[in-house]
């Protein structure tokens, strides 16, 4: 059963527009998320977070929002870049864990000049 | 920022060979360490939480005799993949978990991964 979903397996902007990743979850539990950019074999690097109390959290060119009502986030990248081709993974953690991260299958950004 | 080091980044053996992999954390102490492995076009999927001091807790399916882990230091933990086979192949990477407050946006640091190929 997979608790993070991220439905849009891959996807395609233009440079400079905005990059929009969603993420789906199930766990009323979760109350903390994260965006984690991946480049083929190298470990995740982390981008952003957002605890549940709030709903939006904006670092520099990302911005995460959330809507805990819809159980959905996303992730916002403008102006996206070519250097943003990669996959990112949404990433949530249950209150009460030891840090176990529950990752989605991820989004394959491809950002084109 | 927190560094955590993973090593080898790549390794090719034969099959029924050992391997090991360490994950350090260079700039802070881990009392919790995770192991993750990744499938071509697929997730990271947790395989086993490791606590410095005491055995490590597997995830579902994952065979504990085959994937050793040892932490037996707050710098230190291992993955041993014990009498690998083929389809042992994968990209194996450990994070670290800091409790430390100057880390407190990212509960887990990524090692860069180890690419397992067993031949």
């Amino acid at each position: 059963d997979q608790q993070v979903k991220q439905n849009s397996p891959s996807l395609s902007v233009q440079e400079g527009r905005i990059s929009i990743l969603n993420c789906d979850y199930t766990n009323s539990m979760f109350d903390y998320f994260l965006w984690y950019k991946k480049y083929p074999a190298e470990g995740p690097t982390f981008l952003i977070s957002i605890s549940s109390i709030k709903d939006k959290n904006e670092d520099g060119r990302f911005t995460v929002f959330l809507n805990k009502s819809a159980k959905h986030l996303s992730l916002h990248i403008v102006p996206s870049q070519p250097g943003d081709s990669a996959v990112y993974f949404c990433a949530a953690i249950r209150k009460g864990s030891q840090g176990n991260l529950i990752f989605g299958k991820g989004t394959k950004l491809s950002v084109k000049p | 920022g927190a560094v955590v080091s993973q090593h080898p980044s790549w390794v090719i053996c034969k099959s029924g060979t050992s391997v090991k992999i360490e994950c350090r954390s260079l700039d802070f102490q881990a009392t919790t360490m995770f192991w993750y492995r990744q499938f071509p076009k697929q997730s990271l999927m947790l395989m086993a939480t490791s606590n410095e001091g005491s055995k490590a807790t597997y995830e579902q399916g994952v065979e504990k005799d085959k994937f050793l882990i040892n932490h037996a230091s707050l710098t230190l933990s291992t993955l041993t993949v014990t009498s690998a086979h083929p389809e042992d192949s994968s990209f194996y990477i450990c994070s670290a978990f800091s409790t430390d407050r100057s880390y407190s946006n990212q509960p887990q640091h990524f090692g860069d991964g180890t690419r397992l190929s067993i031949l």
